[in-house]
């Protein structure tokens, strides 16, 4: 079974939109840490947020926001006024607090096109 | 701001080649992980490290890998037989203790023809 679950392969929006990634995970843990990951063209990982599991108040950064909700397993990412500079593949990952050296889990991403 | 660092930033190297990945983690850090993603698809842990000795691997990881620490700075990924099915972008990532993000450097990006 997948631990991160992002079940939208590709969306494409037009610049201005605003746009909701998705993110399910499955953990028996208590405690965990959530992270967004934005993976641009050139390949990096730039870390966008953490989350750990005690924390359900949603945040916003700018033109970014994410909601965490433990009762549906889900930690979401809203791009507001979307730009084409975050054209990117954004992955969602898990890492089971206490084990395994906190390896972390990853979705299979979510490619995203922002359109002029 | 301290970061992992990884070389070369792109290997091509024949099927049947031995290669090794360098990284070189924060310097206080005391955790270190290998991933791979294969293009286009998700990043795929491979191997942790701690104390000098692996505390896990996946299933991906079998005997042509091998990971070392050779010097207290340097931490290496090696490779001893590459196949074409190796291509893929390795990242290396580390933790300090007590914290629980793990801090990614760029990625190799190793193409094996």
């Amino acid at each position: 079974a997948q631990k991160v679950t992002q079940a939208q392969t590709e969306i494409s929006v037009v610049e201005k939109e605003d746009v909701t990634l998705d993110c399910v995970y499955e953990t028996r843990d208590t405690t965990y840490y959530l992270f967004w990951y934005k993976q641009p063209p050139s390949g990096e990982l730039v870390f966008l947020i953490r989350r750990n599991s005690f924390d359900e108040q949603n945040e916003i950064s700018g033109r970014y926001s994410w909601n965490f909700q433990k009762s549906t397993s889900s930690f979401n990412f809203t791009i507001t006024a979307s730009q084409v500079v975050d054209s990117a593949v954004y992955f969602c990952a898990l890492s089971e607090v206490g084990r395994n050296f906190n390896k972390f889990y990853f979705g299979s991403g979510t490619k995203l096109n922002v359109k002029p | 701001e301290p970061e992992v660092t990884q070389t070369p930033s792109h290997q091509v190297t024949q099927m049947g080649q031995e290669v090794i990945l360098r990284c070189v983690p924060i310097s206080n850090h005391l955790y270190f992980y290998w991933y791979r993603q294969i293009l286009g698809q998700k990043v795929e842990f491979l191997v942790s490290f701690y104390n000098n000795e692996i505390s896990e691997k996946s299933e991906i990881f079998d005997d042509q890998f091998s990971v070392e620490r050779p010097d207290g700075s340097n931490f290496t990924l090696k490779i001893r037989s590459t196949k074409l099915e190796d291509s893929a972008m390795y990242f290396c990532a580390s933790t300090a203790w007590g914290t629980y993000e793990q801090y990614f450097g760029p990625g190799t990006r190793l193409t094996v023809t």
